[in-house]
């Protein structure tokens, strides 16, 4: 158990739907990151976020957001929904931001998109 | 991140050493080699971290060569729970961001 959490831990929603996908981090980690896994695709890192504020971010959609809340949870927000955006989404997270920083990945939140 | 080159299948008979190679030639002298697997569709776990100087932990050792330009990560007496992909990365040293990169990895078949 890495400690980081996620739910809902399966979602199945149709086309054009919104859905937000939420995360708790290790306790005392301030970094969270986002990453999607798409079926037989690598882990594509989409956003990070430190101390709330947005620090470095990937090949995210703009249809995709997502925010760090004062309490270091995270969620991310999938909006007008495509079946190409099926995947598994991992979060992560880390005491500080930066190299040399170990990353610790929930078990991720499978969406599938009918 | 700097390039890493990873054979990308390999498999260990149980209870042997699974030795995995890695290539970062293009490594800087403050650049880490980070070690990462995904047992499948599980979130990736970290495995280990080195600089320059070999380490081991209770999962692996990894071996890293003087010019650091290759590692070697080991499992010393693999088990069928080692089946995964593993993932060598090498992230950019002294930016602000934390996130790493995952290549395609190595594929490790553990079999009976």
């Amino acid at each position: 158990d890495s400690g980081v959490t996620q739910t809902p831990k399966h979602l199945i929603t149709a086309t054009g739907q919104r859905v937000t996908l939420r995360c708790s981090p290790r306790s005392g980690d301030l970094s969270v990151y986002w990453y999607q896994q798409s079926l037989d695709q690598g882990l594509q890192f989409l956003i990070q976020y430190y101390n709330g504020e947005e620090r470095a971010k990937g090949n995210i959609l703009e249809r995709f957001s997502a925010q760090q809340f004062p309490d270091l949870h995270s969620e991310l927000n999938l909006s007008s929904l495509e079946l190409g955006d099926s995947a598994l989404y991992f979060c992560a997270s880390s005491v500080r931001s930066g190299s040399g920083n170990t990353i610790y990945f929930g078990e991720g939140s499978w969406l599938t998109v009918v | 991140d700097a390039k890493t080159t990873q054979p990308p299948s390999m498999d260990c008979a149980e209870g042997r050493a699974a030795n995995l190679p890695c290539n970062h030639s293009t490594i800087s002298g403050n650049e880490y080699v980070y070690w990462y697997r995904q047992i499948h569709s599980q979130g990736p776990q970290y495995i280990i971290h080195g600089l320059k100087n070999n380490e081991t932990n209770e999962m692996a050792s990894l071996i890293i060569t003087e010019d650091r330009k290759s590692s070697t990560l080991i499992l010393p007496h693999a088990t069928l729970r080692d089946t995964a992909v593993y993932y060598c990365i090498v992230p950019p040293p002294g930016g602000s961001q934390g996130n790493l990169i995952f290549g395609k990895g190595t594929k490790l078949s553990v079999k009976p």
